[in-house]
């Protein structure tokens, strides 16, 4: 089983849908959560930080499940610009660096 | 101001040769990443850096890959002997840990390599 596994999609929607992408882990100590945003043929860049208490960046929603180990992202009224592939990130256990799971593919359609 | 850096953007090479890859993290930042993207193996962990150190070579695939980082600032990544399945997008990151707080990981652009 993959330590981040995350489904592939793609997700094709329509402008101005909520689409919601999940993604599991295995490590039940991992301390930090992220999810990164990748454009095709560009690096990742930071979307947003994940908190236990959840947070909200504007049409973006991030929330983490502990308990069913698990991470979400929520993007309301969805625009063209948001197609990319959506990567979540993990720091299993004590570690610093980033597991990635392989990235869902969000397309939005006009 | 100035993200991470790396050079050189693109490198085709010959099975069985040495390639150097660099990276130049923020100004500041502690702590540096390697990182390689290919299509059948996603985002994979290769090598970290943090101060002085000993890097955590954990994610290395192999004794051919190797990297050293200079006065806590620039890295260079080696891959010796490039076998065709090295061929990959080679991603460098760096971060600065402030306390007890979140470390967010910021990327370079990447280098391209395509090994024939």
């Amino acid at each position: 089983r993959k330590e981040v596994e995350q489904d592939p999609g793609p997700f094709n929607v329509p402008e101005g849908a909520t689409v919601a992408f999940n993604c599991t882990y295995s490590n039940s100590a991992s301390q930090s959560f992220f999810w990164y945003r990748q454009d095709c043929r560009k690096e990742p860049k930071l979307l947003m930080s994940v908190y236990s208490s959840g947070n909200e960046d504007g049409r973006f929603t991030a929330q983490l499940n502990r308990a069913s180990q698990y991470i979400s992202l929520l993007i309301r009224d969805s625009k063209l610009s948001d197609s990319a592939t959506y990567l979540c990130a993990v720091t299993p256990g004590s570690a610093r660096q980033l597991t990635f799971g392989s990235g869902t593919q969000l397309t939005v359609l006009p | 101001g100035a993200g991470v850096s790396q050079s050189p953007s693109n490198k085709v090479t010959e099975k069985g040769k040495d390639v150097e890859l660099r990276c130049d993290p923020i100004s500041g930042h502690t702590a540096l990443y390697w990182y390689r993207q290919s299509l059948g193996q996603g985002l994979e962990f290769l090598i970290y850096f943090q101060g002085n150190s000993a890097p955590d070579k954990s994610g290395l695939p192999s004794d051919r890959f190797s990297a050293e980082r200079t006065g806590g600032s620039v890295s260079t990544l080696t891959i010796q002997r490039t076998q065709q399945e090295d061929s990959a997008v080679y991603l460098c990151a760096s971060s600065k840990k402030v306390g007890l707080t979140k470390e967010t990981q910021y990327f370079g652009p990447g280098t391209r390599l395509l090994v024939l």
